[in-house]
């Protein structure tokens, strides 16, 4: 079975600083995907960035960007120059390569403070 | 693109009866997902269509659940004899396959069930 953990409950950055959010996973899968969502509050859940674990170049999205340790299982989201529109829940997923099933973590609530 | 939409939005039931939710996903999108979020938690996965095909099922979803894609198009899911337990977000998701290019998933706005 397919786990994804993030062990931080909550965090806080100051605006325009850099703020790294952690995952970590565990899967007996060779070829899979990982993804962050981002959930502003009342609103819909949006995909950040996703990573497919047989490229080795860790993806990137304008200020979002990954750290993709695959044997280490981990998989954590960086965040530069945040802004306030960033506080949001962020859920860490996985899915393996068919999309047939995702497997989301508890989230991390990231408060950008003005 | 008019975006995934979910009706109601909100649901309050009492303990014992039946609900339906309805998804309307993006129209190209043959792919149909249904989530159950609990407060504090992250999406769980319920099941999963292609098309009208439901080709993947949790544990979660109980015989009390049933989900249908009747023609590959809008989804619905039954909660029969709610529960207190049953009380949470249900989100849709849509995406295209795999092999058509970006397969984001595309989520509704969710239905809340509050089941007293």
């Amino acid at each position: 079975a397919q786990t994804v953990t993030q062990s931080q409950p909550e965090m806080s950055v100051q605006e325009a600083e850099t703020v790294t959010l952690s995952c970590t996973y565990d899967t007996s899968e060779n070829n899979y995907y990982l993804f962050w969502y981002k959930q502003p509050p009342s609103r819909q859940m949006i995909l950040v960035i996703r990573q497919e674990a047989y490229k080795q170049q860790n993806a990137t999205e304008n200020r979002f960007s990954v750290n993709f340790q695959k044997a280490a299982k981990s998989f954590s989201l960086k965040i530069s120059d945040s802004q306030l529109g960033d506080t949001a829940m962020y859920f860490c997923a996985f899915s393996a390569y068919n999309f047939n099933k995702f497997y989301f973590g508890s989230g991390t609530k990231l408060n950008v403070k003005p | 693109d008019t975006g995934v939409s979910q009706d109601p939005r909100h649901k309050i039931t009492k303990r014992g009866q039946n609900v339906t939710f309805r998804c309307d996903p993006i129209s190209e999108h043959n792919r149909l997902y249904w989530y159950r979020q609990t407060l504090g938690q992250g999406p769980e996965f319920l099941t999963y269509f292609q098309n009208e095909a439901q080709l993947e099922k949790s544990r979660l979803l109980s015989d009390r659940f049933s989900a249908e894609r009747p023609k590959g198009s809008f989804s619905t899911l039954e909660i029969q004899r709610t529960e207190q337990g049953d009380s949470a977000m249900y989100l849709c998701a849509s995406s295209r396959d795999p092999g058509q290019g970006r397969n984001e998933q595309y989520f509704g706005p969710g239905t809340r069930l509050t089941v007293t």
